[in-house]
């Protein structure tokens, strides 16, 4: 079984301030890790994935994430912020095993809002 | 290329009342997925579809919810009767192999008075 923690359910920032969004993970297998945004009335969209090789993965918008095995984490990062990401961001989980499935496990989510 | 998309985008019913809420996955995307968020929880996963067969329906919470999958095209979720704990976001999402990325519908806004 899996299980994500997000520390901070809300994140305000000014714009073009850099911004750190946590996330760490439980999981008795080793675990694919995905970041999603979901920005007003619209689906959620992936931001970028861990599945295997470099820790440091960069996505889209300008969002990267490092993956830390020892500590569990998969913290997402913008060193810049705009206004236009003001979104809820979800950290998300799957099983690497077969028998895990590929089903997505969730954390309850970052609103980050981006004031000018 | 179209997205997910979801029918109705709300819905609001008395307790008691049925409901069902639809999802078109993107076409030639073999696997379906439900997952819903109640208010201020985390999203949950409720079930798989891979084509018409149901993959893994661990995380659906009792008898009162119904999914299928009509020759592996789009899928249905019926809530039958809704309970207010029934109130949430459902969100469909849809991938072409079982663990290639997900893509997200805008959700239904289910609400049970």
């Amino acid at each position: 079984a899996q299980s994500v923690t997000q520390l901070d359910s809300q994140v305000p920032v000014f714009e073009e301030a850099p911004v750190e969004l946590r996330c760490n993970y439980s999981s008795s297998v080793s675990v694919y890790l995905f970041w999603y945004v979901q920005y007003p009335n619209q689906g959620l969209q992936l931001l970028l994935k861990y599945l295997s090789g470099s820790t440091l993965v960069k996505g889209i918008n300008g969002f990267e994430a490092e993956f830390n095995k020892s500590q569990t984490s998969f913290h997402l990062r913008k060193p810049s912020v705009h206004i236009s990401d003001t979104a809820e961001y979800f950290c998300a989980v799957s099983g690497l095993q077969e028998t895990s499935g590929s089903r997505l496990t969730f954390g309850e989510g970052t609103q980050l809002t981006v004031n000018p | 290329e179209a997205g997910v998309t979801q029918f109705p985008s709300h819905s609001v019913i008395e307790k008691g009342q049925t409901v069902t809420l639809r999802c078109d996955p993107i076409s030639g995307h073999d696997n379906l997925y439900w997952y819903r968020r109640v208010m201020g929880k985390e999203i949950k996963f409720l079930l798989h579809f891979v084509k018409e067969s149901k993959q893994d329906e661990s995380g659906m919470p009792n008898n009162r919810f119904l999914a299928e999958r009509t020759g592996g095209t789009y899928s249905t979720l019926k809530v039958q009767p809704a309970e207010l704990e029934d109130s949430g976001v459902y969100f469909c999402a849809s991938s072409k192999q079982g663990r290639d990325e997900q893509f997200f519908g805008p959700g239904t806004r289910l609400t049970v008075l």
